[in-house]
């Protein structure tokens, strides 16, 4: 199947710093990429929903300003937590859809997740 | 608002059929059924879908009822490796997919 890559896997950071996550797509062309937030013992919760050349979508109560996303080609997209406070410890995901898949029947495709410890 | 309805936790027998219930009652005529897992600190994993008919591929079974009110995933062998929480999804293809609670399947030794 597809392929999603997520780096770094762990990252731990002092509060008040920011952390870039990277989202690629490495067989396929991600026309869509969603990010999910999970905390411990939870399910995985929908931040916001991006497309190649154009603005996120955010879900309701999903600062935009402190989760900054881009999705500046068709292979990658970056959520930035900036100014990083212990809350937002959490396990980041990210998901694409792709265009062009042999056999694409609408499935998301999911990379490994990212650990966020903030200090 | 949850579209589906998943036991909270099952438990199985290594080698056993494992069966997963799942009660979708407002499916709309356009949504499909589709099924992830997720093992423990790991991203989602595709496992199946469907409209209306059954569904097999080389990871398990889907039987949907003929209402489309509801749905059962089966591993037909299940191993250890199969532990793991267990979603069932509702949405039309090319939407976002939202994730309920999921069942969380055990496999015993």
């Amino acid at each position: 199947g597809a392929v999603v890559s997520q780096h770094p896997s762990r990252v731990i950071c002092k509060s008040g710093t920011s952390v870039k996550i990277e989202c690629r797509s490495l067989d396929f062309q991600a026309t869509t990429m969603f990010w999910y937030r999970q905390f411990p013992k939870q399910s995985l919760m929908l931040m916001a929903t991006s497309n190649e050349g154009s603005k996120a979508t955010y879900e309701q109560g999903v600062e935009k300003d402190k989760f900054l996303i881009n999705h500046a080609s068709l292979t990658l997209s970056t959520l930035t937590v900036t100014s990083a406070h212990p809350e937002d410890s959490s396990f980041y995901i990210c998901s694409a859809r792709g265009a062009g898949l042999a056999g694409n029947t609408g499935e998301l495709f999911f990379g490994e997740g990212s650990r966020l410890t903030v200090l | 608002d949850a579209k589906t309805t998943q036991p909270t936790s099952m438990d199985c027998a290594e080698g056993r059929a494992a069966n997963l219930p799942c009660n979708h009652s407002t499916i709309s005529g356009n949504e499909y059924v589709y099924w992830y897992r997720q093992i423990h600190s790991q991203g989602p994993q595709y496992i199946i879908h469907g409209l209306k008919n059954n569904e097999t591929n080389e990871m398990a079974s889907l039987i949907i009822t003929e209402d489309r009110k509801s749905s059962t995933l089966i591993l037909p062998h299940a191993t250890l490796r199969d532990t793991a929480v267990y979603y069932c999804i509702v949405m039309i293809r090319g939407e976002k997919l939202t994730f309920g609670t999921g069942t969380r399947l055990t496999i015993i030794p």
